[in-house]
C-alpha cells in the first residue's frame, strides 16, 4: 500500500547509544518531515527536507541529524541518546499538489532511552 | 504564546451531540489549517483542511474559519463513541511550509 513506512517500530535505547530512525515514501512527495510526540506537548518538528538534497531545522533540533538520502528517503540519527528523548518519532511527507497540502503521516517509532 | 493554541480538555459529551473543538493560531499570513485525528497508540489522520474563510462540511465533520480572529474551529454532528480520540489542529507557518501543531484536544463521547 502506498504510503510513509517507518522503521523500527519500538526500541530500546542505553544512554550515549548511538542509532538511526528510517523512513520511506512511496508517494513521489517533495517535502519530508521528522516529529516528536510527547505527552501534553502534540508534535513537535524535529527537521524537513522541502525537496531532496535540502534539510533544515525545526523547532526541536538539538541533539539529532538527518540525511535526505534521495527522494524517497529521510532518516534521523541520535548520535548520543539521552532519556529526553525517549519519544514517539513520526516521520511524515508531504504533498502539495492541487487541493492538498496536508500532511501523509508514518506509523511512528516508539523510543525509549534508559 | 504558542503558534497554535486548543484547550487540551477532556471534552465530554453525550453520544449524538455536537462536539465543538476550538483552535486559535498566532501567525497572520497563515493559510492552510488541518484537522487531525489521533486514537490512542496511532499516527494522526487528517479529518478536514481548510484555506478559506467560512464553512467546510464533510459528512458529519464541519471545519470553520475566521482569519480576521485567527481561529479554527470543528463541529462533529450526531458524536459517536468511535470518535472519542485527541483532535489535533495544525497550521501551515506563514511560507515555510511547515506543519505546527496545537497540543490537542481530548474528545470522550460517552455511551
Amino acid at each position: 500500500n502506498a504510503g510513509v513506512t517507518q522503521t523500527p517500530k519500538f526500541q530500546v535505547l542505553k544512554t550515549g547509544q548511538s542509532m538511526t530512525l528510517q523512513c520511506a515514501q512511496d508517494m513521489n512527495h517533495n517535502s519530508m518531515y521528522w516529529y516528536r510526540q510527547d505527552p501534553g506537548m502534540g508534535l513537535r518538528l524535529i527537521y524537513y527536507s522541502a525537496s531532496e538534497g535540502t534539510t533544515d531545522k525545526g523547532e526541536v533540533p538539538n541533539g539529532y541529524n538527518v540525511s535526505r538520502l534521495n527522494k524517497r528517503e529521510f532518516s534521523l540519527r541520535l548520535e548520543s541518546a539521552a532519556p529526553s528523548q525517549t519519544s514517539v518519532y513520526f516521520c511524515a511527507s508531504r504533498d502539495k499538489g492541487q487541493g492538498n497540502y496536508g500532511y501523509t503521516f508514518g506509523s511512528g517509532t516508539r523510543l525509549t532511552v534508559v | 504564546q504558542k503558534e497554535v493554541e486548543q484547550n487540551s480538555g477532556p471534552l465530554s459529551v453525550p453520544e449524538g451531540a455536537i462536539a465543538s473543538l476550538n483552535c486559535t493560531y498566532s501567525d497572520r499570513v497563515s493559510q492552510s489549517f488541518f484537522w487531525y485525528r489521533q486514537y490512542s497508540g496511532k499516527s494522526p489522520e487528517l479529518i478536514m483542511s481548510i484555506y478559506s474563510n467560512g464553512d467546510k462540511e464533510d459528512g458529519r465533520f464541519t471545519a470553520q474559519l475566521n482569519k480576521a480572529s485567527q481561529y479554527v474551529s470543528l463541529l462533529i454532528r450526531d458524536s459517536q463513541p468511535s470518535d472519542s480520540a485527541t483532535y489535533l489542529c495544525a497550521v501551515i507557518a506563514g511560507n515555510t511550509g511547515k506543519l505546527i501543531f496545537g497540543q490537542g484536544t481530548t474528545l470522550q463521547v460517552k455511551p
